[in-house]
């Protein structure tokens, strides 16, 4: 899989959006850009993927650049509980050897009162 | 909403005894996996598993770890004789995962098994 950069840390205001970049600047035509976060050493909770449109769901939405070489994750109105570790993970989206996850260091985000 | 459920949430063994985990994956999901996580660092994949043998593992899965579908539910992960660096959270995850650029092969992770090796 190819390889993201995310920074380490962001803060964010309650009730404001939170937009966390990712850069997958190595990333393949049949890889697609995950989101995960992980809130106090739970398991990794799903948020979004996308291939090359921009997503929106429930959670989130997802912009990925024309030339997919960097993405950004944004929560509308972040709350206190959406303090988490934000993972950005590209995978090629079939079973198999080339379809896990492989997690980085993330960026942590602290919502703020 | 489906989800994978994993015992025990929290297990302290003594160090060279046999430890397992379980986890019922989510129902109709083809594809299986375990990933741990040590205290303070990245979650890391251990092993895939699909039809009933392994697809894919790492370096950390070493002869000590194995895994097994006994029956049509469970998946369980098994460490024999476990190290005091074993220590760690485990997670279960799984995923529908049928066919290429299937846009649904999305993986979906338990709450894991927090695992003391004492």
């Amino acid at each position: 899989d190819a390889k993201t950069t995310q920074p380490p840390s962001m803060d964010c205001a309650e009730g404001r959006a939170a937009n966390l970049p990712c850069n997958h600047s190595t990333i393949s035509g049949n890889e697609y850009v995950y989101w995960y976060r992980q809130i106090h050493s739970q398991g990794p909770q799903y948020i979004i993927h996308g291939l090359k449109n921009n997503e929106t769901n429930e959670m989130a939405s997802l912009i990925i650049t024309e030339d997919r070489k960097s993405s950004t994750l944004i929560l509308p109105h972040a709350t206190l509980r959406d303090t988490a570790v934000y993972y950005c993970i590209v995978r090629a989206n079939y079973g198999g050897s080339q379809g896990n996850l492989i997690f980085g260091k993330g960026t942590k985000l602290s919502v703020k009162p | 909403e489906p989800e994978v459920t994993q015992t025990p949430s929290h297990q302290v063994t003594q160090m060279g005894q046999e430890v397992i985990l379980r986890c019922v994956p989510i129902s109709n999901h083809l594809y299986f996996y375990w990933y741990r996580q040590i205290l303070g660092q990245k979650v890391e994949f251990l092993v895939s598993f699909y039809n009933n043998e392994i697809s894919e593992k790492s370096e950390i899965f070493d002869d000590q770890f194995s895994v097994e579908r006994p029956d049509g539910s469970n998946f369980t992960l098994k460490i024999r004789s476990t190290k005091l660096e074993d220590s760690a959270m485990y997670f279960c995850a799984s995923s529908a995962g049928t066919g290429l650029f299937f846009s649904g092969n999305t993986i979906y992770f338990g709450e894991g098994s927090w695992l003391t090796v004492v």
